[in-house]
């Protein structure tokens, strides 16, 4: 199994722009996750969804779209960046049934807005 | 969920078991105690999980004290590795609890060669 993968990578935008983040697991997990994390900051839940077609926001969604047609995939849209959106993101994934629904996340993607 | 404690970071030597506390003095009776790490630029990945017996996996010990107000997380033979931020997040059992987890800034591990 991969796991949860993200790409890209890292990610320079200007002011204004747009663009997608992808996020995709491979062990069949009902939910899914986005967080950004700053400097001196936890992380924060951005949108979360419990199964294809259903999503939800979570605690920072402003300026943030998503959708889950599949169950495999969960992208994360930018719709005009932000310099406040600068940020590290992480993908996560679960299984939808407590207490073991240990969260496994993906590798990052560093976000520069200039 | 309750609100967790840590010390803003630590040292270990390598080989030497690495003891990380939390303190969790709100926490309800049915809420469980779950431990992450996040390697540095790395995505966190879940250690170990307890209600409130002691547990014990591949990767680490979890010692829940008796009153559950407070546990430690044990690395019994610490490597550089395991230099890290250890976060100890409590929540409660029920499905779609992830979302309300609070992640707060975690203990930084250093491991000392």
């Amino acid at each position: 199994n991969a796991g949860v993968t993200q790409t890209p990578k890292f990610q320079v935008l200007k002011t204004g722009q747009s663009m997608t983040l992808q996020c995709a697991q491979d062990m069949n997990h009902e939910y899914m996750s986005w967080y950004r994390q700053d400097p001196g900051m936890g992380l924060r839940l951005i949108h979360y969804s419990v199964g294809a077609g259903i999503t939800d926001q979570g605690e920072v969604p402003n300026g943030y779209n998503v959708s889950r047609s599949t169950t495999e995939d969960f992208p994360l849209r930018l719709l005009s960046a932000a310099p406040s959106q600068t940020s590290v993101y992480f993908c996560a994934s679960s299984i939808d049934k407590a207490p073991t629904d240990t969260q496994y996340f993906g590798p990052g993607t560093r976000l520069t807005v200039l | 969920d309750a609100k967790t404690t840590q010390p803003t970071s630590m040292d270990c030597a390598e080989g030497r078991a690495a003891n990380l506390p939390c303190n969790h003095s709100t926490i309800s009776g049915n809420e469980y105690v779950y431990w992450y790490r996040q390697i540095h630029s790395q995505g966190p990945q879940y250690i170990i999980h307890g209600l409130k017996n002691n547990e014990t996996n591949e990767m680490a010990s979890l010692i829940i004290t008796e009153d559950r107000k407070s546990s430690t997380l044990i690395l019994p033979h610490a490597t550089l590795r395991d230099t890290a931020v250890y976060y100890c997040i409590v929540r409660s059992p029920y499905a779609g609890n992830n979302r309300k987890l609070i992640w707060g800034l975690g203990t930084s591990l250093g491991v000392n060669p």
